[in-house]
This record gives structure tokens, C-alpha cells and sequence, in this order.
């Protein structure tokens, strides 16, 4: 079945270090990839999307290229700053379906 | 503009006791989700309607059922409560005519069993 693993966290960071969070995805056709941040108290909300083979997302600073080869879609920022601190989810919905799942998330914290 | 917004924001049940969680999004959107949230497990959802009138189970539909009676609203009802149930829950929202299908999200509500 479709499926979404990603980067176990906690991960902390200083402020203006690079950031990376790992996704891999198990699924058949093409799927669209998605990357959801949830801030703390609130629902999730899109930071980017990707929906077919070497796409790149991105989205205040974060970027995040689809790889079919690899079946991946790593989050990426070159500066993080104390306001990302929050939760992220990678995410797929199979070609043409609704059907979303969703990885376990990876929280972030940035330190000043 | 309010989105997906959901109703209540906390609550707490005794065990055996039923309740329903009110979702309402203000979008026409035609498709409606209910996921429940659980540490290190990410979102699983547990029903989703694809239109007003029809349901469908998702992925943990067990000890809940929901309706779709009007287009903006799509309610979830516990019948019994269990701890297992304790969570929190996320509604979510999109388009038939958006693709891919971008979902948007509620607040969420936590719920405590005990």
C-alpha cells in the first residue's frame, strides 16, 4: 500500500543552520508529494507541493525536489530561523485518488 | 474568510460516554476528512465524503461514524467512548476541481477519555 517515511525527530538547530528533514515514500503510479507544517496549538497547513518526477517545491525558503529514482522528497532550508520551529509532515495522495497519508512528523526547534 | 473550523476545541468524555465533533468549512469545497492525530504516528484518517449525503471509511474507521447531511458540514460521533479514543482530531477540506488534491485543515480538537 501507499505509504510515508520520514526522519525521526526531534531535530534542534541554532538559528541560520541548514535544515534538512528526509521523506521516502512507497507507492505505485506517480503520486503527489506534499510537505504540511503544523505550528504548535494549530491545525496543519501546506508549505509546498510537487506532483510529478524532478518537481521542486518550494515555499519560504523551503525547497523540496521530487525523486522518482529515489522514491524521495526531503525538505530542505538554507537558514532556518527561530519562527520555523514546528512540526512537518511529508505526505502523498496517489494519482487521481484523495486517499492522503501522512508520515509520523518531525519536530523541529530552532534556538536563537 | 474562516476556512475549516471546528467545534469544540477540547473536551473530555467519560469512558462509555457518546458525543459529536462539528466540522464546517466555508470553502463549497466538495470533499471532507476527519483524521485523528497520535504521537509518532502522524495523521490516519479515519472517514472521509466525497460529497453531500455519502461516507466512506478510511484507514482506523472503527468506534466512529459520521454524516455528511449539508455540503459544509461533516460531523464525527463516538457512540462509546474509549481511552483508546483519546486524540486529537483534525478536519480537513478540498476540491473536486483541484489537483492535486490540496487538503486544508481545521484547528483540531483534543479529546481526553478517561
Amino acid at each position: 500500500g501507499n505509504s510515508v517515511t520520514q526522519m525521526e525527530g526531534p531535530v534542534t538547530l541554532s538559528e541560520e543552520a541548514f535544515l534538512t528533514i528526509n521523506c521516502t515514500y512507497t507507492a505505485t503510479g506517480y503520486p503527489s508529494l506534499f510537505w504540511y507544517v503544523q505550528y504548535p496549538g494549530e491545525g496543519l497547513q501546506l508549505l509546498l507541493k510537487a506532483t510529478k518526477a524532478d518537481d521542486k517545491g518550494s515555499n519560504k525558503g523551503f525547497e523540496a525536489t521530487y525523486r522518482k529514482e529515489t522514491t524521495s522528497f526531503h525538505l530542505e532550508k538554507g537558514s532556518v530561523q527561530v519562527s520555523d520551529s514546528a512540526v512537518y509532515f511529508c505526505a502523498l495522495t496517489p494519482y487521481n485518488n484523495n486517499d492522503m497519508r501522512f508520515g509520523a512528523g518531525t519536530r523541529l526547534t530552532v534556538k536563537p | 474568510n474562516a476556512g475549516v473550523t471546528q467545534t469544540p476545541k477540547f473536551r473530555v468524555l467519560k469512558t462509555g460516554q457518546s458525543m459529536t465533533l462539528l466540522c464546517a468549512q466555508d470553502m463549497n469545497h466538495e470533499y471532507m476528512y476527519w483524521y485523528r492525530q497520535d504521537p509518532g504516528m502522524g495523521l490516519r484518517l479515519i472517514h472521509y465524503s466525497v460529497g453531500e449525503g455519502t461516507t466512506a471509511k478510511g484507514e482506523v474507521p472503527d468506534g466512529y461514524n459520521v454524516s455528511r447531511l449539508k455540503k459544509q458540514n461533516f460531523l464525527l460521533g463516538l457512540e462509546s467512548a474509549a481511552p483508546s479514543q483519546t486524540s486529537v482530531y483534525f478536519c480537513a477540506s478540498s476540491s473536486r476541481d483541484s489537483h492535486p488534491y490540496e487538503q486544508y485543515f481545521g484547528p483540531g480538537t483534543r479529546l481526553t477519555v478517561t
